[in-house]
């Protein structure tokens, strides 16, 4: 089975609503990070985490490695927030990343 | 200063062509991937080099692709014989070490006819 799974797959929002994306882990996932691929195709690093929370202007993100599951935060969305949003987990010092399948988020005026 | 590049950025080739995409990973970073992206399969790691030693070979990629890493500052892939299938995008990616940030470059969209 899926290894990092993510949800929803797609969502539409309103600009200037809220969301949650989610990621579940069926592996020991030590770090966690999450991209954004905007239309063009370009993955941008938005965080790297540990266990634990980090900001960054509009977007919260949070990791819990004993329930296995990280999510992300998107607040007031703007039309530049669309794009597929991808986690992946590191298992131990691996160093590699498992992906999940993303979630196509679109921001509609 | 300069991220992740990699050329080309697109590529049509016949079926049974050979063809070799390049990476520049960022400056001073040891781990490289390769990856490669499709709307079914979604993000597939290729290869995965640390301090330009081969630690992920691809697994079912094995037999047509090939990576190289001859200096910590070039890595190509080398597809051949290229098949319709392989039509997708592929990433480079490169990161400080084992546990940071990975960084992506903009990607080489293939063709295969």
């Amino acid at each position: 089975g899926d290894k990092v799974k993510q949800s929803p797959s797609a969502l539409s929002l309103q600009e200037g609503t809220n969301s949650a994306l989610r990621c579940n882990f069926s592996i020991a996932a030590t770090t966690v990070q999450w991209f954004l691929q905007n239309p063009r195709g370009s993955l941008m690093n938005l965080f790297y985490l540990v266990p634990g929370t980090k900001e960054n202007g509009r977007l919260k993100s949070a990791f819990d490695s004993k329930e296995s599951y990280s999510t992300l935060h998107i607040r007031d969305a703007q039309l530049e927030d669309s794009g597929t949003y991808f986690c992946a987990a590191e298992n131990y010092n691996q160093g590699k990343l498992i992906f999940g399948q993303g979630t196509k988020l679109s921001i509609k005026p | 200063d300069a991220g992740v590049t990699q050329t080309p950025r697109h590529e049509v080739a016949e079926k049974g062509q050979t063809i070799i995409l390049k990476c520049e990973p960022v400056s001073g970073h040891n781990d490289l991937f390769w990856y490669r992206q499709t709307k079914i399969q979604g993000l597939e790691l290729l290869s995965y080099f640390r301090s330009k030693s081969l630690m992920e070979d691809g697994g079912a990629f094995k037999d047509r692709f090939k990576a190289e890493m001859l200096n910590s500052s070039f890595s190509t892939l080398k597809i051949q014989p290229t098949e319709p299938k392989d039509s997708a995008v592929y990433l480079c990616a490169s990161t400080l070490g084992s546990q940071d940030t990975q960084y992506f470059g903009p990607g080489t969209r293939l063709l295969v006819l």
